[in-house]
This record gives structure tokens, C-alpha cells and sequence, in this order.
């Protein structure tokens, strides 16, 4: 199955600022989604980024406040942005692997004070 | 995608089968059964996925029903590194893009073994 690397791995920011996480993948893969998992939560669909397309976003969940990246068939950037306490989370990042299912990332712990 | 209901949590001696239910009455005919467990902390863990044959692997059985409206998966026998949360989901297979590809979590079971 394919190799997931994401940073950073846990991270605590103050409110009102935005942090970047990045996704690599060690294999081409045509499409990445975004989790979010709340605390005692279960996981939450936030968006799926295609390769040279728009991020397609679930509903709740808006461009502006998480905006994403998706430059190439193995890379992909989450943006929490303008955060605040809420968004404190688990973010994870996930792709579909033949034969696996969907393989998933070992999460960005995100506390925002 | 269909809608799938397990028992909260449930527990296991350590070295015993453990068994986890999922009911997924709505299931549709193209529809996959899949399980996925999440230790504490860690990102979801990809188990084991059938469509109406039983299916085993090196980490598991899965168990679906003739109607195909129930699933068991089986850990032959849990260790206390399988205490986690479990998670049975249905999906269509082979449809990335439009609305069937998500895989949608419910709450799942949290599976804990005892020593």
C-alpha cells in the first residue's frame, strides 16, 4: 500500500493565525482527502484535491478557511486558517490504494490557544 | 452510501476470537463492506473489505451474510495491541470522483482486550 508522510506531526498555534500541513505520498495517486477528527470524535470528510483541479469541499466546510493545494500526483497542503480554539483536531490526509482501500497518514495534532 | 450500526464498544479476553458485528441493512448490490480500526492516536488502519464472499486475511476474517445485510469481522486471536476503535463502512468500489467515492466513519466500535 502506499506511504503517507505528514507534517508537521503536532503542532500548538495561537488563535487567529493559519498552519500549513503537507501530505506526501510515496506513489502517483489521482486523488487525496482531507479528515478532520475532532476530539472523541470520528472522522470528518473535509475536502478531496484532484491534481490541477479545485479542491471539491464537503459540506460545512468552505475554501476560504481551509484552503488546499494540490500541485502534483503526490502532494498535498491543508491550510487551517484564522484559527480558533474549535479547530483544534486531529487533521488527517488519505488516498485510495488498489487493492487497500484508502491508506491514511498518521495525522496532524493541531491545539490552538 | 449506506448507512451501517455497531455496538459501541465491546471486550475480549486476550488470546480469544474477537467478534465485531456491523448491520448494514441498505446495502446496495455494488456496495462494499470495509474495515478500518483506529489505535489511539494513530491514523485509521485498512483491515479487510469483501462484497459477498467471506474474505481472510493475515489480520482478519470477515463475515458477510447471505442478504448481505449484516457483517462479522473476526480477529482470530486478539492480542492487546488490537484494543481499538473499529470501523465497518460501505462504499462503492472503482467510482473515485462524484458523491459514491467518500468513505463515510460513523462512531464504530471500540474493541478493548483484556489480559
Amino acid at each position: 500500500s502506499a506511504v503517507i508522510s505528514q507534517k508537521p506531526s503536532r503542532d500548538i498555534c495561537q488563535r487567529g493565525t493559519s498552519l500549513t500541513i503537507q501530505c506526501q505520498v510515496d506513489s502517483q495517486v489521482t486523488m487525496m482527502f482531507w479528515y478532520r477528527q475532532q476530539p472523541g470524535q470520528s472522522l470528518t470528510l473535509i475536502a478531496t484535491a484532484n491534481q490541477g483541479s479545485e479542491a471539491t469541499y464537503e459540506s460545512g466546510f468552505v475554501i476560504d478557511k481551509f484552503p488546499i493545494s494540490r500541485p502534483n500526483l503526490t502532494f498535498s497542503t491543508l491550510t487551517v486558517s484564522n484559527m480558533s480554539p474549535e479547530d483544534s483536531s486531529i487533521y488527517l490526509c488519505s488516498v485510495e490504494t488498489v487493492g487497500y482501500g484508502y491508506t491514511f497518514g498518521s495525522g496532524t495534532r493541531l491545539t490552538v490557544v | 452510501d449506506a448507512k451501517t450500526t455497531q455496538p459501541t464498544s465491546m471486550d475480549c479476553a486476550e488470546g480469544r476470537a474477537a467478534n465485531l458485528p456491523c448491520n448494514h441493512s441498505t446495502i446496495s448490490g455494488n456496495e462494499y463492506v470495509y474495515w478500518y480500526r483506529q489505535i489511539h492516536s494513530q491514523g485509521p488502519q485498512y483491515i479487510i473489505h469483501g462484497l459477498k464472499n467471506n474474505e481472510t486475511n493475515e489480520m482478519a476474517s470477515l463475515i458477510i451474510t447471505e442478504d448481505r445485510k449484516s457483517s462479522t469481522l473476526i480477529l482470530p486471536h486478539a492480542t492487546l495491541r488490537d484494543t481499538a476503535v473499529y470501523y465497518c463502512i460501505v462504499r462503492v468500489v472503482g467510482s473515485s470522483g462524484g458523491s459514491n467515492y467518500k468513505l463515510t466513519f460513523g462512531k464504530g466500535t471500540l474493541l478493548t482486550v483484556n489480559p
